[in-house]
C-alpha cells in the first residue's frame, strides 16, 4: 500500500478566498488524482495530475477554479480559488502504485465555506 | 461510458450477521476491474477488496468477499460476521483497463446494531 499524507485535514475558510491543498505520498507515483466528494454525495474525479505536464481536467472543472501543481513525483497540490459555500465538501487525493491496482487515498480535507 | 449503480442507500444489520451490498455495473469494455472502498464518518477512503474481470474465482480478503457474477453484471461485496466497526459508507467502482479513472457508486451506508 502507499502511504498518503494530505493537509490540511479540515479548514473553515472565508468566502472569496483560497485553499490550498497538500499531498505527500511515500514512494514516487506517475499519476495523482483529485477529487471531490460533496455532502452526501459520491466521488467525482476533479483533474489527473503528471509530473511535470499540466493536469487534465474532467467536465465541469476549470484550472482556473481548481489550479494543480505536480512538482515531482511524490508531490501535488489542488488550490480551490475564489470560494463559495458550494465549495463546501471532502477533498481527496488519490494514486495508483502500479496501473491498473487499486488507488489509495488520503485522509481526505473537509472544507467548509461560511 | 462506465455506470456504477448502487441501489440500497441505507443498511441496518445485526451484529455479527453477515451482510452482502449490491452493486451492479454497466460498460461495453471487456477488460476491467471491480473495487469495493469503505468510508468511516472521519472521510477516509480505505481499499478493501479488487475484482478483475477476467479473473475466475472470486476475490476473497479477510472478512470481505466479492460475489462476481460477470453475466449479471453485477459484483456485490460480502461482510461476514458483521463487527460495530463495519459501521460506514461503503462505495463499488470501476475502472475500465487502459483508461486511469476510476467511477464510483452512489454508496450504502450500513449500520451495525449492537
Amino acid at each position: 500500500s502507499a502511504v498518503i499524507s494530505q493537509k490540511p485535514s479540515r479548514d473553515i475558510c472565508q468566502r472569496g478566498t483560497s485553499l490550498t491543498i497538500q499531498c505527500q505520498v511515500d514512494s514516487q507515483v506517475t499519476m495523482m488524482f483529485w477529487y471531490r466528494q460533496q455532502p452526501g454525495q459520491s466521488l467525482t474525479l476533479i483533474a489527473t495530475a503528471n509530473q511535470g505536464s499540466e493536469a487534465t481536467y474532467e467536465s465541469g472543472f476549470v484550472i482556473d477554479k481548481f489550479p494543480i501543481s505536480r512538482p515531482n513525483l511524490t508531490f501535488s497540490t489542488l488550490t480551490v480559488s475564489n470560494m463559495s459555500p458550494e465549495d463546501s465538501s471532502i477533498y481527496l487525493c488519490s494514486v495508483e502504485r502500479w496501473v491498473n491496482t487499486e488507488a489509495f487515498f488520503g485522509q481526505g480535507t473537509r472544507l467548509t465555506v461560511v | 461510458a462506465q455506470k456504477i449503480t448502487q441501489t440500497q442507500p441505507g443498511m441496518f444489520v445485526q451484529e455479527k450477521e453477515a451482510v452482502t451490498l449490491d452493486c451492479t455495473y454497466d460498460t461495453s469494455d471487456p477488460s476491467y476491474g471491480l473495487f469495493w472502498y469503505k468510508q468511516p464518518s472521519s472521510g477516509e477512503m480505505i481499499f478493501l477488496i479488487y475484482q478483475g474481470s477476467y479473473d475466475q474465482q472470486n476475490a476473497t480478503e479477510g472478512r470481505y468477499s466479492l460475489n462476481f457474477q460477470k453475466a449479471r453484471k453485477s459484483a456485490n461485496l460480502v461482510i461476514s460476521a458483521s463487527q460495530l466497526g463495519d459501521s460506514a459508507m461503503y462505495f463499488c467502482a470501476m475502472r475500465v483497463f487502459g483508461n486511469e479513472k476510476l467511477t464510483f457508486g452512489t454508496g450504502t451506508r450500513l449500520t451495525i446494531i449492537p
